[in-house]
Parts: C-alpha cells; structure tokens; sequence
C-alpha cells in the first residue's frame, strides 16, 4: 500500500494565530512530499516542494516565510501556517512521493477556517 | 510538464464502461501518463499512469496511442462511487505535478 495521513482534518482558528499540518507517509518512505492549497471549485496549486533535510522549494507567489515547512524525517513534513488571516481559509492537501518509484501519493487534506 | 486537455464533464450509466479522454500532443519521449481522481473533499487517489505501453491495474486501464499523443483512462464497469474529478497530467516523474480542470464524471444510476 501506500498511504498518507494528515492531522488535523479540519481546523478553525482565529486570525492572527498560526496552525500546523502534519503529514505523514505511514508505509513508505518518502524523500520528498509536496503542499498543495486548493479553493473551492478550483484545481490543486502546489505551493510548495520539500524534501528530507534541506530547506523546501517555494512556488512563486508564496510566502515562504508565512508557509513554514519542514520535513524532518522520511515520513514525516509538516506545515505551518503562520499569522493566518481569512484568506488563508483553504483545504491543503499533502503528497508523498514513494521512494523508488515516480508516484505520488496524497493525503486525505486538511480544511483550514481562519474566523 | 506537457499540456493535457479533457472535457468538461461527462456521464456514464452505472455498470458501464467509462471512457476518459486525453491529449497530450506535446508530449516529450520521457514524459509518463498519470491519472488521478478527487472525490469530493478529499485528497487525489492514483489511478494508473504509463509510458509507452497500455497499462492495467485493479482499479483501471490506461491505452496509450502510438504516436503517445493521447491517452483513455477506462473504468471497466463504473459506479456511483466513481463520480469524481478526473485528472490527466504528463510528467517526467520525480517532479511536482500540474493539476488541470480535469474531467467532471457523473455516473448515473
């Protein structure tokens, strides 16, 4: 098999506070996962490209800064999202890619309410 | 990554065979198939993807023209539960993928 996690599924929060994605490959290892953000009604943006022990590969237009990622084992990246604000309201979806093979594999995706 | 193109939207009877068109006509000589799927609020779920040759998994087919300019994704007997948004993307592998609109199937009862 191959399948991700992600934790929390669903989270609100207040403005100005930050939140952290958890992803993780539960049966594999995976050297690099990807973060995506998603709007309703649109496709999947990748946001955002990490891979174990070095620093992630932003996509243009995001903030780095705002978008903490780190990936800090082979089945573990995390994301945070840093002083959101209601535009930041998205569902963000992980992928793993499984090592030794081209395919990537998604998580489940966490929907983020910024109030 | 090459531009795929798919239609909007597309039905199919429960039961039937689901037929998903691609193109793919810049499609480069090391760029790979893949197809995957997004039921509602959900993450994408791999379907398949190929090369050259026409490929077969538990879940689909993948036939891929000769020319490689394009490609159908079968869904040998379709259920309700295979109404989802089909995507089609080229990618070399080990790279970021492009997500397009895809493809809207509905399977009607």
């Amino acid at each position: 098999g191959a399948v991700v996690s992600q934790h929390p599924s669903r989270v609100i929060c207040k403005s100005g506070t930050s939140v952290k994605i958890e992803c993780r490959s539960l049966d594999f290892q995976a050297t690099t996962m990807f973060w995506y953000r998603q709007f309703p009604k649109q496709s999947l943006m990748l946001m955002a490209t990490s891979n174990e022990g070095s620093k992630a590969t932003y996509e243009q237009g995001v903030e780095k800064d705002k978008f903490l990622i780190n990936h800090a084992s082979l089945t573990l990246s995390t994301l945070t999202v840093t002083s959101a604000h209601p535009e930041d309201s998205s569902f963000y979806i992980c992928s793993a890619e499984k090592a030794g093979t081209d395919t990537q594999y998604f998580g489940p995706g966490t929907r983020l309410t910024v109030l | 990554d090459a531009k795929t193109t798919q239609p909007t939207s597309m039905d199919c009877a429960e039961g039937r065979a689901a037929n998903l068109p691609c193109n793919h006509s810049t499609i480069s000589g090391n760029e790979y198939v893949y197809w995957y799927r997004q039921i509602h609020s959900q993450g994408p779920q791999y379907i398949i993807h190929g090369l050259k040759n026409n490929e077969t998994n538990e879940m689909a087919s993948l036939i891929i023209t000769e020319d490689r300019k394009s490609s159908t994704l079968i869904l040998p007997h379709a259920t309700l539960r295979d109404t989802a948004v089909y995507y089609c993307i080229s990618n070399f592998g080990n790279e970021k993928l492009t997500f397009g609109t895809g493809t809207r199937l509905t399977i009607i009862p």
